[in-house]
């Protein structure tokens, strides 16, 4: 069955810290992935996709993800994270006219 | 500023009121969708359109009726809901389907009581 999985649900990390939320799917075909972000009261934001070539993938506010095919996975990352970045992130993939998303990841910052 | 707009903001409805939602988008999108967000489950997509023709429909159940009268503009109309139905209804348009990035609107929270 087709499925994404954010293994974390809640992330705590000290601003200047570095950041990886990771995200896991299962699909049969190919798919292409996306990294969006929700503050409070907001819709979601693009922050990155990937659909083929080069699987570093750079996204807006500083972060980038890797797609890793053996892994099944495309994990986000971010080498200094702000305050501001505290919100909730959410993978997704998709393939044909199938999209899915991940559970979320709640990520706070500490000062 | 997503160019996507969705009213109301919040919604307080019973169990036998009829409401619409509305959501337009201002990016010159051909595809909108409309998405449920519940507490504690993840994103679900509910309806697709792309060209103005309905081309996903997740087994949401009857009493979600949506309208795409034209490339700008998807509603969904909402009668009999149920309590469980109370949730953060976003809408989001791209520019083709299924590929293209989505550009998301703030949001509908909806309360049925």
């Amino acid at each position: 069955a087709q499925s994404v999985t954010q293994p974390d649900i809640h992330i705590t990390v000290s601003e200047g810290a570095s950041l990886e939320l990771r995200c896991n799917y299962s699909y049969g075909a190919t798919p292409y992935l996306f990294w969006y972000v929700q503050s409070p009261g907001q819709g979601l934001q693009l922050l990155l996709k990937y659909f083929s070539g080069d699987t570093l993938v750079q996204g807006i506010k500083g972060f980038e993800a890797e797609f890793k095919r053996s892994q099944s996975s495309f994990n986000l990352r971010k080498p200094s994270v702000h305050w501001s970045d505290a919100a909730e992130y959410f993978c997704a993939v998709g393939a044909g006219n199938d999209m899915r998303f991940g559970a979320g990841t709640r990520l706070t910052v500490k000062p | 500023e997503t160019g996507v707009t969705q009213t109301p903001r919040h919604l307080v409805m019973g169990m036998t009121n009829k409401k619409s939602l509305k959501c337009e988008q201002h990016l010159g999108h051909n595809a909108m969708y409309w998405y449920k967000q519940s507490a504690k489950k993840p994103l679900e997509l509910m309806f697709v359109y792309s060209l103005e023709e309905r081309v996903e429909n997740n087994s949401v159940p009857s009493r979600f009726s949506p309208e795409c009268p034209n490339s700008s503009h998807l509603f969904l109309h909402l009668h009999t809901l149920q309590p469980e139905d109370s949730a953060l209804y976003l809408c989001a348009s791209s520019q083709d389907h299924p590929t293209d990035t989505q550009y998301f609107g703030p949001g509908t929270r909806l309360t049925v009581l």
